[in-house]
């Protein structure tokens, strides 16, 4: 079992960046991956990309591939993504998700708002 | 991009009752795919992986089948906590998910 907890809720300014944080427990965390989602109010899910913690290796949706960062700490267990350039369509709650392998997202964080207005 | 399109949009069903929910893929993807459920304000959690293998703790009133671009998620009898949205998700390396189907209470 692996408990995520993520950073508290945002409020940013379009153009400027925002990094959300997401501390793991219970579980090895150096032998999993995580990976970061996001939903809009009232939308679907929507995958941003993931890191191999062990490894650093990371893979990024196309949409954010100009955008986005996801990076780990090791020493505190922890996993970041930073999103840059911000507009208000980014807008939504962030998600941290973590798994054995790529393709799993068998926990999850409590989410983190981020609002972006002027 | 796999595209997944969940139907129907809304479910409207009574406690007791079977709930049998779909996910279409714009292409195959064998068996790789996942359900999860989400409740107002709570992050989702995953109920089946790989078609119809149910993750741990899952109930056994949650079933998943299917395979190439044609899966079901059936609930044998609803119980009061099981109304909420419910996603697909094509599992790969650029995983992406259905728009959702929501359950509730009629």
């Amino acid at each position: 079992q692996m408990q995520l907890v993520q950073s508290g809720p945002e409020v940013k300014k379009p153009g400027t960046s925002v990094k959300v944080s997401c501390k793991a427990s219970g579980s090895t965390f150096t032998t999993s991956v995580m990976q970061w989602v996001r939903q809009a109010r009232g939308q679907r899910l929507e995958w941003i990309g993931w890191i191999v913690v062990g490894s650093g290796d990371t893979n990024y949706a196309q949409r954010f591939q100009e955008t986005v960062t996801i990076t780990r700490d090791m020493s505190t267990s922890t996993a970041y993504m930073e999103l840059s350039s911000l507009t208000s369509e980014d807008t939504a709650v962030y998600y941290c998700a973590a798994g054995a392998t790529v393709w799993d997202f068998d926990y999850w964080g409590q989410g983190t708002l981020v609002s972006v207005s002027s | 991009e796999i595209m997944l399109t969940q139907s129907p949009a809304t479910l409207s069903l009574s406690p007791g009752e079977r709930a049998t929910l779909s996910c279409r893929a714009s292409q195959s993807v064998s068996s790789y795919l996942a359900w999860y459920q989400q409740k107002p304000g709570q992050a989702p959690r995953l109920l089946i992986y790989d078609a119809s293998n149910r993750a741990t703790g899952i109930p056994a009133r949650f079933s998943g089948s299917g395979s190439e671009t044609d899966f079901t998620l059936t609930i044998s009898s609803l119980e009061p906590e099981d109304f909420a949205v419910y996603y697909c998700q094509h599992r790969s390396n650029w995983p992406t998910f259905g728009q959702g189907t929501k359950l509730e209470i009629k």
